[in-house]
């Protein structure tokens, strides 16, 4: 069964720091994986996707990474911005889509 | 991309009645996906909407409780039944042009509050 954890759970920094999200997954049988942002009270917004054959995907100051043998994702932020606050959830799609619990990101003016 | 709206964008609900939940989509799509995001718990796959045949419910989850409609490839309506404090949650709608392998596009949400 797979199971999908993202470390932390929670973030803090200042303004213009460079970071980096985890997500890590057990069965490395996938077709892709997606990153999310979720804002407070709101829906999804699609960030990045990678596809199980790729290694990373990026946009604008948001680089991913996938490294399957590992079971381990990363989501880089860079330069990040007060407007870069939100929750940030990693889907894994293989039989099912599963998503981790995220990892609220508060960034600090 | 996809651009999806939900109504309502919440209700306050008392216990033992029923809230459909809408979810419009503006262009057709072939699999829409509900989902439930229960308070400080990540998202959960309800079931699978297909249009012209009954909807694919996720272990744990059955149509009694979650009655589903896909009338169209642009529209779907999830009904929370009978419904108890337990279910106050986030009702999300997705949907992907290539099924699951591609990218979601997920609704603005459907906060349920039950009393």
């Amino acid at each position: 069964k797979q199971e999908v954890t993202q470390i932390p759970a929670a973030l803090s920094v200042p303004e213009g720091e460079n970071l980096v999200l985890n997500c890590s997954f057990t069965d490395s049988a996938i077709y892709n994986l997606q990153w999310f942002r979720q804002d407070p009270g709101k829906g999804l917004t699609s960030l990045l996707l990678i596809q199980s054959s790729q290694r990373e995907q990026t946009s604008g100051r948001l680089n991913a990474s996938l490294d399957k043998s590992s079971g381990r994702s990363t989501l880089y932020i860079a330069a990040s911005q007060p407007g870069d606050s939100a929750t940030y959830l990693c889907a894994v799609v293989g039989d099912k889509i599963i998503f981790g619990k995220g990892t609220r990101l508060h960034i600090l003016p | 991309s996809a651009v999806i709206s939900q109504k309502p964008s919440r209700d306050i609900c008392q216990r033992g009645t029923s809230l459909t939940i809408q979810c419009q989509v503006d262009s057709q799509v072939t699999m829409m996906f509900w989902y439930r995001q229960q308070p400080g718990q990540s998202l959960t796959l309800i079931a699978t909407a297909n249009q012209g045949s009954e909807a694919t419910y996720e272990s744990g989850f059955v149509i009694d409780k979650f009655p589903i409609s896909r009338p169209n490839l642009t529209f779907s309506t999830l009904t929370v039944s009978n419904m108890s404090p337990e279910d106050s949650s986030i009702y999300l709608c997705s949907v992907s042009a290539g099924g699951s392998a591609d990218t979601q596009y997920f609704g603005p949400g459907t906060r349920l509050t039950v009393l």
